[in-house]
């Protein structure tokens, strides 16, 4: 069974640092990751995915990695912003995709201004 | 608004009564997931559908939970006799398939007190 731990639980960084999140998986046959962020009393927004047979994956400031030989994902934010406080989840499915998503518990970030 | 609606965004319930959850997809997204999220923790997976066909139900947490999907669009995820353990805030997610690209898309979800 998939199991997904995200390091560190908090993190609050000033405004305008570059930043790293991690996200660790324990079944490499993971099928695709998904990297999104959770505003309070909100849905999911979805960030970026990234398939099994790719390596990292880019929208404007975000950068997310997937390395399945060591059971890890990163999501790099640049030149981090007050807006981007959240929380950020990762996910990933395995099964051949017949399963649902498996969450870690998820980074609550905030970025001082 | 093309997104993913639930309804309602808050149910407060006596406990043993029933509730019934909706969740309105996005347009021509085959694939329906229901997700289940206790208060600082991430969702946790309850089932699927692909089009009406409930094809994994293996996260619901007993057989008080129930859901259906008709006609392949709406769903909705009913549960009997409610308990305190039961709060929670229930997320709907829809994708076009199942394909290794596609990502799943959330709704808001639906916040449910049993007192």
């Amino acid at each position: 069974k998939q199991e997904v731990t995200q390091i560190p639980a908090a993190l609050s960084v000033p405004e305008g640092e570059n930043l790293v999140l991690n996200c660790s998986f324990t079944d490499s046959a993971i099928y695709n990751l998904q990297w999104f962020r959770q505003d309070p009393g909100k849905g999911l927004t979805s960030l970026l995915l990234i398939q099994s047979s790719q390596r990292e994956q880019t929208s404007g400031r975000l950068n997310a990695s997937l390395d399945k030989s060591s059971g890890r994902s990163t999501l790099y934010i640049a030149a981090s912003q007050p807006g981007d406080s959240a929380t950020y989840l990762c996910a990933g499915r395995s099964g051949g995709g017949a399963d649902g998503l498996t969450f870690g518990k998820g980074t609550h970030l905030i970025i001082q201004p | 608004g093309a997104g993913v609606s639930q309804s309602p965004r808050y149910k407060v319930a006596k406990r043993g009564q029933d509730v019934a959850l909706r969740c309105d997809p996005i347009s021509g997204h085959v694939s329906l997931f229901w997700y289940q999220q206790a208060l600082g923790q991430g969702p946790e997976f309850l089932t699927y559908f692909q089009n009406e066909a409930q094809l994994d139900k293996s996260g619901l947490p007993s057989d008080r939970f129930f859901a259906e999907r008709p006609e392949g669009s709406v769903s909705t995820l009913k549960i009997q006799r409610t308990q305190q353990e039961d709060s929670a805030v229930y997320l709907c997610a829809s994708s076009l398939g199942l394909q290794e690209g596609q990502p799943q898309h959330f709704g808001d979800g639906t916040r449910l007190s049993i007192l």
